[in-house]
């Protein structure tokens, strides 16, 4: 049990179809971050939240996406006529809580791959 | 702006070896310095930390110094297991940035029996 829970795990959809992917932690987070990793590379930060605003968006986050936070609870991030290089998986984290890990240090669900064809 | 380069795998060892894997960063500032680890059909988990210049994180045999000298954050294990087999990245969190984290490609650790 990771503290974040991520729907569905994988997506496989048509190029141009919508999809969305849902995030959900276990306990409350004022903070929570999407990510992106493409294969063979590093997660990339796409946007955050505090509480139900989003405070920052990457350059990667093309008007296509779309992230909300409507409670300040789970989230969702849609990405709307998808195309081929969005196939990638997406992150969803928050902030680690308890233990001594100390501050910056981010727990991450497993993720949601997406497969665009 | 920050960003992380960390040792091109894969890696293929057998057990009981020694494992090393390189990561330098470019920051401004004072980042905080991560090594998380992915095992196969799982999520990133952090491995080990460290806030400060000289700063020893360490977690399952696992140790890495931070170096402002050398701008390093080299990632050492003694004496690797099959069960340490996974992706391994290297990542920075900049003093301004506070959890958004900037990775490393990451490497891929295969350890043989």
């Amino acid at each position: 049990d990771t503290g974040v829970s991520q729907n569905p795990r994988h997506k496989i959809t048509k190029r141009g179809q919508n999809v969305t992917f849902r995030c959900d932690p276990i306990s409350e987070h004022n903070r929570l971050y999407w990510y992106r990793q493409t294969l063979g590379q590093g997660p990339e930060f796409l946007t955050y939240f505090q509480n139900e605003a989003q405070l920052e968006k990457s350059r990667l986050l093309s008007d296509r996406f779309s992230a909300e936070r409507p409670k300040g609870s789970f989230s969702t991030l849609e990405i709307q006529r998808t195309e081929q290089g969005d196939s990638a998986m997406y992150l969803c984290a928050v902030p680690h809580t308890g233990g001594s890990s100390g501050a910056n240090v981010l727990t991450f669900g497993a993720g949601s791959r997406l497969t665009v064809l | 702006g920050d960003s992380v380069t960390q040792m091109e795998g894969p890696v293929t060892l057998s057990e009981e070896a020694f494992l090393t894997i390189n990561c330098t960063y470019t920051a401004t500032g004072y980042p905080s310095l991560f090594w998380y680890v992915q095992y196969p059909g799982e999520g990133l988990q952090l491995l080990l930390k460290a806030t400060k210049a000289d700063d020893k994180g360490s977690n399952k045999g696992f140790e890495a110094t931070y170096r402002k000298e050398t701008t390093s954050f080299h990632l050492e294990k003694g004496s690797v297991q099959v069960s340490d087999s996974a992706v391994y990245f290297c990542a920075l969190s900049g003093v301004a940035n506070d959890y958004k984290l900037s990775f490393g490609a990451g490497t891929t650790v295969t350890v043989r029996a």
